[in-house]
């Protein structure tokens, strides 16, 4: 089974500044998909940035970008120039794929909860 | 076009009392799923459907359960609310595999 691990319950960081979110995950598949959401408090749940593992490069998204180290079981999420619509908690989440059982199935992390501060 | 479609927004039961929540897609997705969102612990997949007429059990299945008759709906029942089941529940649905899931707006469900 996969687990997916994120190790920063909160973090808060000045307008303007660039902020990581850390995520790891643990999966004996070689092909898989890994994803950043974003939930405002409107509950709403928005994708930010997605990542096939066998690309080497990282994806990108305007000011969202991923960190994606494969060996290390590794994605994390840059956001540079960080805005007070940013505030939101944060899922990194992974999905197996297809075919075969388990594609489609997002696997979560805890979520981390970022608050933008003026 | 809606997207997915999640009523109630609140719902307040009493323990062993049942209802269903609804959930409705208008993007033709093929695939549909249940999350339950708690604190500390991000979202787990309840039930899913590949298809109408196929479901199958996600990660915490007990307690609920769920048909698919249509394309666009995909009810999950709670049989006989108990205070565990107090969560945010999200529907979701995708247009095929590997693509990303749209998500419901959330039923926050408190059951006392």
């Amino acid at each position: 089974a996969q687990t997916v691990t994120q190790s920063q319950p909160e973090m808060s960081v000045q307008e303007a500044e660039t902020v990581t979110l850390s995520c790891t995950y643990d999966t004996s598949e070689s092909n898989y998909y890994l994803f950043w959401y974003k939930q405002p408090p409107s509950r709403q749940m928005i994708l930010v940035i997605r990542q096939e593992a066998y690309k080497q490069q990282n994806a990108t998204e305007n000011r969202f970008s991923v960190n994606f180290q494969k060996a290390a079981k590794s994605f994390s999420l840059k956001i540079s120039d960080s805005q007070l619509g940013d505030t939101a908690m944060y899922f990194c989440a992974f999905m197996k794929q297809a075919p075969g059982e388990g594609a489609q199935k997002l696997v979560f992390g805890q979520g981390t909860r970022l608050t933008i501060n003026p | 076009n809606a997207g997915v479609t999640q009523t109630p927004k609140f719902q307040v039961l009493k323990t062993g009392q049942s209802m269903t929540l609804q959930c409705a897609q208008d993007m033709n997705h093929e695939y549909m799923s249940w999350y339950r969102q708690d604190p500390g612990m991000g979202l787990r997949l309840i039930h899913y459907s590949v298809g109408a007429g196929i479901t199958d059990q996600g990660e915490v299945p007990n307690g609920y359960n769920v048909s698919r008759s249509t394309t666009e709906d995909f009810p999950l029942r709670l049989l006989s609310a108990a205070p565990s089941q107090t969560s945010v529940y999200f529907c979701a649905s995708g247009r095929g595999v590997n693509l990303p899931l749209h998500f419901g707006n959330g039923t926050r469900l408190t059951v006392t």
